[in-house]
């Protein structure tokens, strides 16, 4: 059984601040790694697809590096602000012969207090 | 707004009963993908279409089906429903079927089994 593990599970944050979370992925037979940003009452959104090595990533303020050696990928958000609150998921592709199947994390619940 | 649009957006119904849950993909895009999200559980992968052809196959009960038409929209049925049927359930499509694309996620259909 897959396993992709996300932590931390929640973080509350000041406006202002950096923060990071962390998706962990099996390192051996790698594919892809998506990071998806779900809003309350909204559907989730693709920040990034990523598919290389030492792959780095950036939209904003929000950036991700990939290490499919090790198995996992960061995120990055640079200055947070309150509308970054939302639910950061990543997700892996158990197979590559199995279309776009995609296993999803448990995710990290970010708040950003003004 | 992702471009996709699934119906209808709520659906109450009694245990036992059937329902279709309806999905237009984006403009172009030619794969469609359903998953579900219980609330004791992450976003769980159902099943995926590619052109019309089914082309993953997730966790997906023998009481639920799904078809992609010629026009591209795709339809869930849900049969012999029962209480933990209750969830959200996404559609979501990209352009092709490979693990690199990214999936724009419909605002959802919320299931309520009474």
């Amino acid at each position: 059984i897959l396993n992709v593990e996300q932590s931390p599970q929640s973080l509350h944050v000041q406006e202002g601040d950096s923060t990071n979370f962390t998706c962990s992925f099996p390192s051996s037979n790698f594919y892809a790694l998506h990071w998806y940003r779900w809003e309350t009452a909204k559907s989730p959104k693709a920040l990034f697809v990523m598919t290389l090595n030492g792959d780095e990533k950036k939209k904003g303020r929000i950036s991700a590096t990939l290490n499919t050696k090790e198995g996992y990928s960061y995120l990055y958000i640079k200055g947070s602000q309150p509308e970054d609150s939302a639910t950061y998921l990543c997700a892996f592709p158990p197979h590559n012969n199995a279309g776009n199947m995609l296993t999803f994390g448990g995710g990290t619940r970010l708040m950003v207090k003004p | 707004d992702s471009g996709v649009t699934q119906t209808p957006k709520h659906l109450i119904t009694a245990t036992g009963q059937r329902v279709t849950l309806r999905c237009s993909p984006r403009s172009g895009d030619l794969s469609v993908y359903w998953y579900q999200q219980s609330l004791d559980q992450g976003l769980q992968f159902l099943i995926q279409y590619y052109n019309g052809e089914e082309r993953a196959k997730g966790n997906i009960l023998e009481r639920f089906s799904a078809q992609q038409f010629p026009d591209l929209h795709s339809e869930l049925n849900l049969s012999s429903l029962e209480l933990g049927d209750s969830a959200l359930y996404f559609c979501a499509s990209s352009v092709g079927q490979g693990t690199w694309y990214e999936q724009y996620f419909g605002p959802g259909t919320r299931l309520t089994v009474t």
